[in-house]
């Protein structure tokens, strides 16, 4: 069993507050990490994947790093809205073909 | 338009019944996948099919599951005798990309009720 590790488990901020959360990895035979969103009643929805230990990706206002060496992934939003309330999933991928999923961190961003 | 259908939407069933869940992708693809979430849980690996086999399973992945995809188009995911531990959210989801590296695109989910 791969342990993958989210925090923090919720969060509630304001509109306009710029928020992260953490995913912390298996650090050896790393392929990838995952970033999903997965909106209450609609499916999980894939924001990133990264591969080289020091990527940063970014959409819009959201944006990712990645340490392989440590072990960690950082997401960050910038400005929250409203519509970013969702659990944000990180899954972590080796040499097989599933991806480890984290608990998740769920995100409420009220106005 | 979701790249992946799911069906039933919500299936609810007595324990110890057999419950068959569908997934129908858009477009041929090779790689598929099951994932399963049990409420409060983490989202769990059952299974993948590569090109009409089973690739990989997990240990939640016993001998009361099977998948198949028997017209060459749907993809199922079959539970024997349902226990009331089965009830969760079955997702199945299509891989895009390179094997180890790609993305998962997911269907809309089967809630399963098991009483």
């Amino acid at each position: 069993i791969l342990n993958v590790e989210q925090s923090p488990q919720s969060l509630h901020v304001q509109e306009g507050d710029s928020t992260n959360f953490t995913c912390s990895f298996p650090s050896s035979n790393f392929y990838a990490l995952h970033w999903y969103r997965w909106e209450t009643a609609k499916s999980p929805e894939a924001l990133f994947v990264m591969t080289l230990n020091g990527d940063e990706k970014k959409k819009g206002r959201i944006s990712a790093t990645l340490n392989t060496k440590e072990g960690y992934s950082y997401l960050y939003i910038k400005g929250s809205q409203p519509e970013d309330s969702a659990t944000y999933l990180c899954a972590f991928g080796n040499s097989g073909y599933a991806l480890n999923f984290g608990k998740g961190t769920s995100l409420l961003v009220t106005p | 338009e979701p790249e992946v259908t799911q069906t039933p939407s919500h299936q609810v069933t007595q324990m110890g019944q057999e419950v068959i869940l569908r997934c129908v992708p858009i477009s041929n693809h090779l790689y598929f996948y099951w994932y399963r979430q049990i409420l409060g849980q983490k989202v769990e690996f059952l299974v993948s099919f590569y090109n009409n086999e089973i690739s990989e399973k997990s240990e939640i992945f016993d001998d009361q599951f099977s998948v198949e995809r028997p017209d060459g188009s749907n993809f199922t995911l079959k539970i024997r005798s349902t226990k009331l531990e089965d009830s969760a959210m079955y997702f199945c989801a299509r891989k895009q990309g390179a094997l180890n590296t790609g993305e998962l695109f997911f269907g809309e989910g089967s809630r399963l009720t098991v009483l």
